[in-house]
Protein backbone atom coordinates (compact mmCIF):
# COMPACT_ATOMS: atom_id res chain seq x y z
CA UNK A 1 0.00 0.00 0.00
CA UNK A 2 0.41 3.68 -0.32
CA UNK A 3 3.03 5.45 2.64
CA UNK A 4 1.30 8.82 2.63
CA UNK A 5 -2.69 8.61 1.99
CA UNK A 6 -4.91 11.70 0.74
CA UNK A 7 -8.04 11.93 -0.03
CA UNK A 8 -8.42 13.22 -3.68
CA UNK A 9 -11.04 15.73 -3.90
CA UNK A 10 -12.28 18.33 -1.61
CA UNK A 11 -14.80 21.06 -2.13
CA UNK A 12 -15.43 24.25 -0.33
CA UNK A 13 -17.05 27.87 -0.76
CA UNK A 14 -14.97 30.95 -1.00
CA UNK A 15 -14.71 32.13 2.33
CA UNK A 16 -14.93 28.50 3.76
CA UNK A 17 -11.85 27.25 5.99
CA UNK A 18 -10.83 23.99 3.98
CA UNK A 19 -9.01 21.24 6.04
CA UNK A 20 -6.80 18.54 3.86
CA UNK A 21 -5.98 15.56 5.67
CA UNK A 22 -2.73 13.00 4.91
CA UNK A 23 -1.99 9.85 6.70
CA UNK A 24 1.61 8.33 6.95
CA UNK A 25 2.96 5.10 7.94
CA UNK A 26 6.87 5.92 8.20
CA UNK A 27 7.33 6.09 12.12
CA UNK A 28 10.69 7.61 11.46
CA UNK A 29 9.22 10.73 9.57
CA UNK A 30 11.06 13.44 10.78
CA UNK A 31 10.25 16.23 8.03
CA UNK A 32 6.68 16.82 6.88
CA UNK A 33 5.75 18.91 3.71
CA UNK A 34 2.70 20.47 2.13
CA UNK A 35 3.21 21.49 -1.49
CA UNK A 36 1.28 23.18 -3.82
CA UNK A 37 0.59 22.67 -7.42
CA UNK A 38 -1.50 25.35 -9.18
CA UNK A 39 -2.50 24.06 -13.04
CA UNK A 40 -0.27 23.82 -15.60
CA UNK A 41 2.91 24.40 -12.89
CA UNK A 42 5.60 22.87 -10.80
CA UNK A 43 4.83 22.04 -7.15
CA UNK A 44 5.62 24.61 -4.65
CA UNK A 45 6.74 24.09 -0.96
CA UNK A 46 3.90 25.29 1.04
CA UNK A 47 4.48 25.15 4.38
CA UNK A 48 6.75 22.43 6.40
CA UNK A 49 6.56 21.01 10.16
CA UNK A 50 9.51 18.81 12.04
CA UNK A 51 8.03 15.74 13.79
CA UNK A 52 8.63 17.42 17.33
CA UNK A 53 6.44 19.81 16.81
CA UNK A 54 2.52 19.89 17.09
CA UNK A 55 1.41 22.79 15.33
CA UNK A 56 2.88 25.38 12.76
CA UNK A 57 0.77 28.49 11.77
CA UNK A 58 1.91 30.40 8.57
CA UNK A 59 -0.59 33.80 8.51
CA UNK A 60 -3.67 31.47 6.65
CA UNK A 61 -2.22 28.13 6.79
CA UNK A 62 -1.78 25.92 10.08
CA UNK A 63 -0.43 22.86 10.16
CA UNK A 64 -1.47 20.01 12.50
CA UNK A 65 0.61 16.91 13.18
CA UNK A 66 -0.81 14.28 15.37
CA UNK A 67 1.95 11.72 15.89
CA UNK A 68 0.84 9.37 17.71
CA UNK A 69 -1.87 8.98 15.09
CA UNK A 70 0.62 9.26 12.15
CA UNK A 71 -1.74 12.18 10.74
CA UNK A 72 -1.04 15.63 9.23
CA UNK A 73 -3.59 18.07 8.41
CA UNK A 74 -3.55 21.74 6.49
CA UNK A 75 -6.15 24.31 7.08
CA UNK A 76 -6.91 27.29 4.89
CA UNK A 77 -8.59 29.54 6.19
CA UNK A 78 -11.26 31.96 4.35
CA UNK A 79 -10.26 30.13 1.19
CA UNK A 80 -10.04 32.26 -1.64
CA UNK A 81 -10.03 30.75 -5.81
CA UNK A 82 -6.77 31.59 -6.00
CA UNK A 83 -6.48 28.58 -3.74
CA UNK A 84 -7.63 26.09 -5.93
CA UNK A 85 -4.99 23.64 -6.44
CA UNK A 86 -3.85 19.91 -5.74
CA UNK A 87 -1.95 19.80 -2.57
CA UNK A 88 1.03 17.15 -1.98
CA UNK A 89 1.32 15.95 1.37
CA UNK A 90 4.94 14.04 1.62
CA UNK A 91 7.19 13.15 4.34
CA UNK A 92 10.92 12.54 4.89
CA UNK A 93 12.56 10.40 7.48
CA UNK A 94 15.66 12.16 7.11
CA UNK A 95 18.28 14.44 5.35
CA UNK A 96 21.56 14.51 3.76
CA UNK A 97 21.99 11.20 1.57
CA UNK A 98 19.49 9.64 2.19
CA UNK A 99 16.52 12.03 1.76
CA UNK A 100 14.26 11.43 -0.86
CA UNK A 101 10.63 12.25 0.21
CA UNK A 102 7.45 10.37 -0.06
CA UNK A 103 4.30 12.28 -1.60
CA UNK A 104 1.02 11.49 -1.29
CA UNK A 105 -1.07 11.45 -4.54
CA UNK A 106 -2.80 15.37 -3.93
CA UNK A 107 -5.91 16.70 -2.81
CA UNK A 108 -7.65 18.79 -5.82
CA UNK A 109 -9.27 21.56 -3.76
CA UNK A 110 -12.05 23.54 -5.76
CA UNK A 111 -13.07 26.63 -4.41
CA UNK A 112 -16.37 27.94 -5.20
CA UNK A 113 -18.17 31.21 -5.08
CA UNK B 1 15.53 34.27 -12.47
CA UNK B 2 14.07 30.42 -11.98
CA UNK B 3 15.42 28.54 -9.65
CA UNK B 4 15.03 25.08 -11.48
CA UNK B 5 14.29 25.30 -15.47
CA UNK B 6 13.32 22.95 -17.81
CA UNK B 7 13.26 22.71 -21.50
CA UNK B 8 10.82 22.42 -23.65
CA UNK B 9 8.03 22.60 -21.82
CA UNK B 10 5.98 21.03 -24.16
CA UNK B 11 7.00 17.88 -25.86
CA UNK B 12 4.64 15.56 -28.62
CA UNK B 13 6.67 12.98 -30.87
CA UNK B 14 5.87 9.62 -32.32
CA UNK B 15 6.58 6.14 -30.63
CA UNK B 16 10.21 5.03 -31.21
CA UNK B 17 11.85 8.46 -31.52
CA UNK B 18 14.46 9.29 -28.94
CA UNK B 19 14.59 12.70 -27.16
CA UNK B 20 15.96 14.70 -24.65
CA UNK B 21 14.82 16.85 -21.70
CA UNK B 22 16.88 19.57 -19.76
CA UNK B 23 17.66 20.87 -16.52
CA UNK B 24 18.98 23.53 -14.87
CA UNK B 25 19.01 24.69 -11.50
CA UNK B 26 20.92 28.29 -10.23
CA UNK B 27 20.39 27.01 -6.33
CA UNK B 28 24.04 25.56 -5.58
CA UNK B 29 22.00 22.40 -4.34
CA UNK B 30 24.13 19.23 -4.52
CA UNK B 31 21.08 16.74 -5.51
CA UNK B 32 18.84 16.47 -8.61
CA UNK B 33 15.87 14.81 -9.18
CA UNK B 34 13.30 13.34 -12.02
CA UNK B 35 9.93 12.98 -11.30
CA UNK B 36 7.20 11.32 -13.68
CA UNK B 37 3.96 12.76 -12.40
CA UNK B 38 0.92 10.57 -14.46
CA UNK B 39 -2.22 11.91 -15.52
CA UNK B 40 -3.38 10.54 -11.77
CA UNK B 41 -1.21 13.17 -10.93
CA UNK B 42 0.83 10.37 -8.74
CA UNK B 43 4.55 12.07 -8.51
CA UNK B 44 7.19 8.79 -8.99
CA UNK B 45 11.15 9.12 -8.16
CA UNK B 46 12.46 8.10 -10.88
CA UNK B 47 16.09 9.25 -10.44
CA UNK B 48 18.52 11.14 -7.82
CA UNK B 49 21.78 12.61 -8.33
CA UNK B 50 24.39 14.09 -6.03
CA UNK B 51 27.26 15.67 -7.10
CA UNK B 52 27.07 14.14 -10.32
CA UNK B 53 26.66 10.82 -9.24
CA UNK B 54 23.69 8.46 -9.52
CA UNK B 55 22.31 7.87 -5.79
CA UNK B 56 18.69 6.65 -6.58
CA UNK B 57 17.20 4.50 -9.62
CA UNK B 58 13.90 3.73 -9.01
CA UNK B 59 12.51 0.74 -11.36
CA UNK B 60 12.64 2.49 -14.97
CA UNK B 61 13.65 1.03 -17.70
CA UNK B 62 16.67 1.43 -19.02
CA UNK B 63 15.28 3.81 -22.28
CA UNK B 64 15.43 6.27 -19.64
CA UNK B 65 18.94 7.51 -19.22
CA UNK B 66 20.17 10.71 -16.89
CA UNK B 67 23.12 12.27 -17.18
CA UNK B 68 24.59 15.12 -15.62
CA UNK B 69 27.16 17.35 -16.69
CA UNK B 70 27.84 18.99 -13.88
CA UNK B 71 26.01 19.73 -10.62
CA UNK B 72 23.99 22.29 -11.95
CA UNK B 73 22.32 19.97 -14.63
CA UNK B 74 20.79 17.00 -14.75
CA UNK B 75 19.41 16.29 -18.17
CA UNK B 76 16.97 12.74 -19.10
CA UNK B 77 17.56 11.47 -22.79
CA UNK B 78 14.70 8.52 -23.42
CA UNK B 79 15.05 5.88 -26.25
CA UNK B 80 12.34 4.05 -28.03
CA UNK B 81 9.70 6.08 -26.97
CA UNK B 82 6.34 4.56 -25.75
CA UNK B 83 3.30 4.91 -25.33
CA UNK B 84 3.02 4.98 -21.99
CA UNK B 85 6.05 7.45 -21.02
CA UNK B 86 3.19 10.41 -22.02
CA UNK B 87 3.24 12.18 -18.33
CA UNK B 88 4.21 15.22 -17.23
CA UNK B 89 8.22 15.17 -16.09
CA UNK B 90 9.17 17.10 -13.29
CA UNK B 91 13.31 18.15 -12.24
CA UNK B 92 14.03 18.88 -8.77
CA UNK B 93 16.68 19.89 -6.41
CA UNK B 94 17.26 20.03 -3.16
CA UNK B 95 18.59 22.17 -0.60
CA UNK B 96 19.11 23.30 3.34
CA UNK B 97 16.17 25.26 4.81
CA UNK B 98 15.67 26.73 8.51
CA UNK B 99 18.97 25.25 8.78
CA UNK B 100 18.88 21.78 9.19
CA UNK B 101 15.57 20.79 6.78
CA UNK B 102 16.18 20.09 3.37
CA UNK B 103 13.38 20.21 0.49
CA UNK B 104 13.48 20.98 -3.02
CA UNK B 105 12.42 22.77 -5.35
CA UNK B 106 10.70 21.87 -8.32
CA UNK B 107 10.75 23.00 -12.14
CA UNK B 108 7.99 23.96 -13.94
CA UNK B 109 7.64 20.65 -15.99
CA UNK B 110 7.71 18.84 -19.46
CA UNK B 111 4.60 17.34 -21.36
CA UNK B 112 5.25 14.98 -23.06
CA UNK B 113 3.01 13.50 -25.21
CA UNK B 114 3.59 10.35 -27.42
CA UNK B 115 1.67 9.28 -30.13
Amino acid sequence: GEDVEQSLFLSVREGDSSVINCTYTDSSSTYLYWYKQEPGAGLQLLTYIFSNMDMKQDQRLTVLLNKKDKHLSLRIADTQTGDSAIYFCAESPASGGSYIPTFGRGTSLIVHP
Amino acid sequence: DTAVSQTPKYLVTQMGNDKSIKCEQNLGHDTMYWYKQDSKKFLKIMFSYNNKELIINETVPNRFSPKSPDKAHLNLHINSLELGDSAVYFCASSGIIAGVMETQYFGPGTRLLVL
